[in-house]
């Protein structure tokens, strides 16, 4: 199946750090969702993406889809402690699959005080 | 908005019965729900999609016999692990699509624990 590389596995930064994380695909894709997973909990949608080029902001949270629609990042500014969790990213194909996705590797983010 | 619940948010049951899962979604209709499993430290894996009226979908490998769904209205859709096995054991998530939109907003997750 078409799978999404999300990297790095993992992260483990100082409070106040920007980081940065990143999917990339070998197919194109009409959208790019971003997720956080608290432990024991179900993802939540952080930003969804549409367009190729789109930049989109949620409070310290920034993402881009690519030009190429085959790739996509997600950026948080200054982070806090509860920060803390798995961020997924996920591509939707479109159409009436639209919420049938299919999720990167995740990233572990630690932030530490 | 947009508020999916699951319930058990967890449960342990024998090996051999059948453990039933149920996904609502509290404010809005879904005719589409969407079934999910991760193992620990592990990303999620789409089971199923289920679609209110019909038959679900399965994807590849997963056996429709053991992972019964049922979406028997437009706010609540079932999973039942008939005959459970230890290899069952998992984190079982649902999904809700938007009518008309790429979201889809989960709940909260069951962990699914068969001894």
């Amino acid at each position: 199946g078409q799978q999404l590389n999300q990297s790095p596995q993992s992260m483990f930064i100082q409070e106040g750090e920007d980081v940065s994380m990143n999917c990339t695909s070998s197919s194109i894709f009409n959208t790019w969702l971003w997720y956080k997973q608290d432990p024991g909990e179900g993802p939540v949608l952080l930003i969804a993406l549409y367009k190729a080029g789109e930049l989109t902001s949620n409070g310290r949270l920034t993402a881009q889809f690519g030009i190429t629609r085959k790739d996509s990042f997600l950026n948080i500014s200054a982070s806090i402690p509860s920060d803390v969790g798995i961020y997924f990213c996920a591509r939707g194909p479109g159409g009436t699959s639209y919420g049938k996705l299919t999720f990167g590797q995740g990233t572990i983010l630690t932030v530490h005080p | 908005g947009a508020v999916v619940s699951q319930h058990p948010s967890w449960v342990i049951c024998k090996s051999g019965t059948s453990v039933k899962i149920e996904c609502r979604s509290l404010d809005f209709q879904a005719t589409t729900m969407f079934w999910y499993r991760q193992f620990p430290k592990q990303s999620l894996m789409l089971m199923a999609t289920s679609n209110e009226g019909s038959k679900a979908t399965y994807e590849q490998g997963v056996e429709k016999d053991k992972f019964l769904i049922n979406h028997a209205s437009l706010t609540l859709s079932t999973l039942t692990v008939t005959s459970a096995h230890p290899e069952d054991s998992s984190f079982y998530i649902c999904s809700a699509r938007v009518v008309g939109g790429a979201e889809a907003f989960f709940g909260q997750g069951t962990r699914l624990t068969v001894v």
